[in-house]
């Protein structure tokens, strides 16, 4: 069973705060795991990958990895009005050829 | 000058039609992909073609097909179209297999909405 569970949402954080956005996975062979952050009507772009346990930081934005909890999790620091978008995680599954499997996403609100 | 370029934005149909999506990528990318997005966001992959020869596909009905004429290009045909396909297609291009080259960037074009009545 090729799952990637997100938390719902919607999500709704006021400016400035701190957004919290959690991915569960299935298959403990996964090796990679992608945050795409997908505006309204647009096409989904990459903002983070990480296939090491721990964290990994780019500006504003952390991922956070556990393969033992088959957890991965994006925080965004200072959240802007301009990261209100849909947040999808990807996982890869090696028993399929290594394709990538979304997650449902969870919708993010910033509001100033 | 962009990337990754679908065409048309938009195409409604009634059932039972045949149409086309067509994709092309300027970014001289050996790999190609299609994805379905549904009304609820979900995001499946396809197809997934390397240099032109279909890598995977998924458990797609064989009413899709996809063709692709040479590497910067990857077109969706699909026949005897149903309601349940109605939805969003994104193509996508990464510089090679992720796995073997270790670049995980891919970079989707701007879809194709289908709606069928």
């Amino acid at each position: 069973q090729k799952e990637v569970e997100q938390n719902s949402g919607p999500l709704s954080v006021p400016e400035g705060a701190i957004a919290s956005l959690n991915c569960t996975y299935s298959d403990r062979g996964s090796q990679s795991f992608f945050w795409y952050r997908q505006y309204s009507g647009k096409s989904p772009e990459l903002i983070m990958f990480i296939y090491s346990n721990g964290d990994k930081e780019d500006g504003r934005f952390t991922a956070q990895l556990n393969k033992a909890s088959q957890y991965v999790s994006l925080l965004i620091r200072d959240s802007q009005p301009s990261d209100s978008a849909t947040y999808l995680c990807a996982v890869n599954y090696p028993i399929t050829g290594n394709q990538f499997y979304f997650g449902t996403g969870t919708s993010l609100t910033v509001i100033p | 000058d962009t990337a990754v370029s679908q065409t048309p934005k938009y195409l409604v149909t009634q059932m039972g039609n045949d149409k086309s999506i067509k994709c092309e990528q300027n970014l001289g990318h050996d790999t190609m992909y299609w994805y379905k997005q549904d009304s609820k966001k979900f995001l499946k992959i396809m197809f997934s073609y390397n240099n032109k020869e279909l890598i995977i596909n998924e458990t797609v009905p064989n009413r899709f097909s996809p063709k692709s004429p040479d590497k910067a290009h990857l077109n969706l045909h699909i026949n005897s179209l149903e309601l349940g396909d109605s939805a969003v297609y994104f193509c996508a291009s990464s510089q090679d297999l992720w796995w073997t080259s270790g670049r995980y960037e891919q970079y989707f074009g701007p879809g194709t909405r289908l709606t069928v009545t």
